[in-house]
């Protein structure tokens, strides 16, 4: 049973436009969740992450929102740059456990256009 | 500055053999965890390490343990080797804290026949 799922394996978006990658959760006992990029041939880099106390976190062109309720999260990146082209992943762990023990999603690849 | 670096990148054993990999973190880390990737369960978390000490351990048998060195550099040794095992080991460095891994390494393929 796949706990956080990323239901769209690829997203092609255009230079400049915005770019949002999602990602759904079961386990209503993750209430901390990561993003990763993931470039060919190397491996994932943590990219921002969000605690179940915030719904919504910003880095720079990076924004993730939480809807506890929907179990859903959502990773906005705005503008998109020609080097935003990787796999992101989605990661989740546990209430009271620890941020290491992770469960992760397949992965979406995105491609942005320029 | 360098990246996390894993080592051997490619390893063939056999059934009951066993095996030793290795991983350098991000100079200045002191957390390394480990991960095994498989097509079908995904990424799943081994244990992690700080300052020596596992922290953190996944649900996986005695038969995969690890160890962290004064230097940091960790090393993760499976013995009695299975075929489902075959697999992509990937590392992670972070620098202190809880925040989770940060930077993978870019793994190390074993395959079990």
């Amino acid at each position: 049973d796949q706990q956080v799922k990323q239901n769209s394996p690829s997203l092609s978006v255009q230079e400049g436009r915005i770019s949002i990658l999602n990602c759904d959760y079961t386990n209503s006992m993750f209430d901390y969740f990561l993003w990763y990029k993931k470039y060919p041939a190397e491996g994932p880099t943590f990219l921002i992450s969000i605690s179940s106390i915030k719904d919504k976190n910003e880095d720079g062109r990076f924004t993730v929102f939480l809807n506890k309720s929907a179990k859903h999260l959502s990773l906005h990146i705005v503008p998109s740059q020609p080097g935003d082209s990787a796999v992101y992943f989605c990661a989740a762990s546990e209430a009271g456990g620890s941020n290491y023990k992770l469960t992760f999603g397949k992965g979406t690849l995105l491609t942005v256009n320029p | 500055k360098a990246g996390v670096t894993q080592t051997p990148r490619y390893l063939i054993k056999t059934r009951g053999q066993q095996v030793t990999l290795s991983c350098s973190p991000i100079s200045g880390h002191r957390s390394v965890s480990w991960y095994q990737q498989t097509p079908g369960q995904g990424l799943q978390f081994l244990f992690e390490y700080f300052s020596e000490t596992q922290r953190n351990k996944g649900n996986f048998p005695g038969r995969f343990s690890g160890r962290q060195f004064s230097n940091s550099r960790s090393e993760m040794n499976v013995s009695t080797l299975e075929l489902g095992d075959s697999a992509l080991y990937l590392c992670a460095s972070s620098l202190e804290g809880r925040v989770g891994p940060e930077f993978f390494g870019p793994g190390t393929r074993l395959t079990v026949l």
